[in-house]
């Protein structure tokens, strides 16, 4: 079993829609979560971290946590086309400060 | 400096030779992260240094893989023999102390072994 696991997609949404992207997570003990945009020929950049169950807002993204339920989902409002890329799901294993298990991506287009 | 810095951005090597791959971290992170992204892949976590403490290599694919820094500056990864799998963009990250607020990324290197 994957130790972070991501729907691959690619994830179609219309312009000025809601992406919801999702992530589960293995490792109950996980503390921190981290969401990460790569464009296509980039290197991942940090959008996001949460470590405590709810909603995390920041501008357009909200990161939501469920820990009893190993779930971790980016939001992004009014999507815009500048937001096609891959979203990457990483997680801090067990509160370690080693380094982050990250999942394979999300795709996400946003047609104009 | 202001980013993590990694050169070259581009290297196409011969099956069998040696590759450098150097990576330059940001000022005062004393952690440092090197990661491994296929075609389409997800990261693939390769070694951990963290200040002066003995690295975390438990990610290195093969004994052909190997990696050096001093003290909290610049880290080399080293690919020996290298395979045609060996091809891959090849990542550096560095964080103040571990992964509290996760890492910066460098721009990475392209490895393309012919």
């Amino acid at each position: 079993q994957k130790e972070v696991e991501q729907n691959s997609g690619p994830l179609s949404v219309p312009e000025g829609a809601i992406a919801s992207l999702n992530c589960t997570y293995s490792d109950r003990g996980s503390q921190s979560f981290f969401w990460y945009r790569q464009y296509s020929g980039k290197s991942p950049e940090l959008i996001m971290f949460i470590y405590s169950n709810g909603d995390k807002e920041d501008g357009r993204f909200t990161a939501q946590l469920n820990k009893a339920s190993q779930y971790v989902s980016l939001l992004i409002r009014d999507s815009q086309p500048s937001d096609s890329a891959t979203y990457l799901c990483a997680v801090n294993p067990s509160g370690s400060a080693r380094q982050l298990t990250f999942g394979s991506g999300t795709q996400l287009t946003v047609l104009p | 400096g202001a980013g993590v810095s990694q050169s070259p951005s581009n290297k196409v090597t011969e099956k069998g030779k040696d590759v450098e791959l150097r990576c330059d971290p940001i000022s005062g992170h004393t952690a440092l992260y090197w990661y491994r992204q296929r075609l389409g892949q997800g990261l693939e976590f390769l070694i951990y240094f963290q200040g002066n403490s003995a690295p975390d290599k438990s990610g290195l694919p093969s004994d052909r893989f190997s990696a050096e820094r001093t003290g909290e500056s610049v880290s080399t990864l080293t690919i020996q023999r290298t395979q045609q799998e060996d091809s891959a963009v090849y990542l550096c990250a560095s964080s103040l102390s571990g992964t509290a607020y996760g890492y910066t990324f460098g721009s990475g290197t392209r490895l393309t072994v012919v």
